[in-house]
């Protein structure tokens, strides 16, 4: 089952931040993000474990809610280079600490606009 | 280290032709991935290879995908007859785990226009 991003849309001015979601119905193995810029393949932003691991961008913060099965990215002091679509992509959880050997489930995305 | 690497770029074909993609992984990634993404249905997973043998092929479309990996640096997406509603773009994806995971990495992709 796809994953529930919100917003669909979130329009900023530079320097202004945002906290993107995802929310999933079923139990999670890990939390990937990724952003899209229009014509362009999905760029790596993070990956978040069940038991906290994590790894991604320097500039870029996520948190993944195993009880919940809930992510959110934060993006602060947004840039122009920020804009883009944002897609979550989780990794079912298959029990007995198992996973479903990286078969991402996207949701629909977030459409993020920075202007100047 | 080169990405993903994926031809045709763009592909205009008739109805009724086939369509061939090519995908070269990252090298020492065992996992690829091919994706499909159009505005109604988002980004699709079609099918999956771990160690050139394929694991999940349940997002095939229909028997007109075929989807096959020769070998470790080789992967091709067939469409055979395409149709319009084909038209979308095709992504490549590789990954390998690691400490923190499978990080999939994407390719440029193949734009293809069925008409």
């Amino acid at each position: 089952q796809q994953p529930v991003q919100s917003p669909q849309a979130v329009i900023l001015r530079e320097g202004e931040d945002a906290v993107i979601n995802c929310s999933s119905s079923k139990a999670l193995y890990s939390v990937h993000w990724y952003r899209q810029k229009h014509g362009e393949a999905p760029v790596f932003l993070m990956i978040l474990l069940k038991g906290g691991e994590q790894k991604g961008h320097e500039k870029i913060s996520a948190s993944f809610n195993e009880k919940k099965q809930q992510s959110s990215l934060y993006l602060t002091a947004s840039q122009l280079s920020y804009s883009g679509t944002y897609f979550c992509g989780t990794e079912g959880s298959l029990g007995a600490g198992g996973t479903s050997y990286g078969k991402l489930t996207f949701g629909q995305g977030t459409i993020l606009t920075v202007h100047p | 280290d080169a990405g993903v690497i994926q031809s045709p770029r763009h592909e205009v074909t008739e109805m009724g032709q086939e369509v061939t993609l090519r995908c070269k992984p990252i090298s020492g990634h065992d996992y690829l991935f091919w994706y499909r993404q159009t505005m109604m249905r988002g980004l699709e997973l079609l099918i999956y290879f771990n160690n050139n043998v394929p694991i999940d092929d349940s997002g095939m479309p229909e028997d007109r995908f075929s989807a096959k990996m020769p070998n470790a640096s080789f992967s091709t997406l067939k469409i055979q007859p395409s149709e319009p509603r084909d038209s979308a773009v095709y992504f490549c994806a590789s990954s390998s785990w690691d400490r923190v995971g499978n990080t999939i990495y994407f390719g440029e992709g193949s734009w293809l226009t069925v008409v």
